[in-house]
């Protein structure tokens, strides 16, 4: 398997731009997560899925963040309109009941202007 | 509300020394707790997961510990060498929070040759 899969590796955009980070899981897993990571904070999680279904959404920040999973193997993290603050690596993690082992993806470094 | 810290942030070791990291949680009625490596720039690659029930992990020269009592976690690297450098980050979740992980901020490890 080729691993969580996400894109795009690297986004430059400016503030009040929107902007939608894609992630794949790994097949078979039926859980999926989107974490984001910076210095100050360090990683946190932002919202996570069960068989595409969201089950826990309170880490993000405000209504400017949305996420999506409409099928098993695609989920979008969007960001409308982006600020600055909302800077950082974005990871996507997925993993399997019952062994809960979650396996990351390489990360999406956002920097909004 | 589960909480983890990683005492030390940082360790520096010669090349062949064992050391140990420490992990500290809030919420004992932990459901499990995984223990995962990042590199500079790289995503997180999962080393151990420790369920509930269990007390200790072992991946070859990696070995985890979980008490629940006292409310920590330990990760043992033995004859540390020059590719362990890296960070480590405990994760942790309770029986209340689900699937939800909760992350320590890390310990930066440079082992020297």
């Amino acid at each position: 398997d080729a691993g969580v899969i996400q894109s795009p590796r690297h986004e430059v955009t400016e503030m009040g731009q929107e902007v939608t980070l894609r992630c794949k899981p790994i097949s078979g897993h039926d859980y999926l997560f989107w974490y984001r990571q910076t210095m100050m904070r360090g990683l946190e999680l932002l919202i996570y899925f069960n068989n595409n279904v969201p089950i826990d959404d309170s880490g993000m920040p405000e209504d400017r963040f949305s996420a999506k999973m409409p099928n098993a193997s695609f989920s979008t993290l969007k960001i409308q309109p982006s600020e600055p603050r909302d800077s950082a690596v974005y990871f996507c993690a997925s993993s399997e009941f019952p062994t809960q082992t979650q396996y990351f993806g390489p990360g999406t470094r956002l920097l909004v202007l | 509300k589960q909480e983890v810290t990683q005492i030390p942030a940082a360790l520096s070791v010669p090349e062949g020394e064992n050391l140990v990291l420490n992990c500290s949680f809030t919420d004992s009625a932990i459901y499990n707790l995984q223990w995962f490596r990042q590199d500079p720039g790289k995503g997180l690659t999962s080393l151990l997961l420790i369920q509930s029930s269990q007390r200790e992990q072992t991946s070859g020269r990696l070995n985890a510990s979980l008490d629940k009592s006292s409310g920590r976690s330990t990760l043992y690297i033995a004859a540390s060498q020059p590719g362990d450098s890296a960070t480590y980050l405990c994760a942790a979740s309770s029986e209340t929070s689900g699937s939800r992980l909760t992350f320590g901020e890390g310990t930066q490890l440079t082992v020297n040759p």
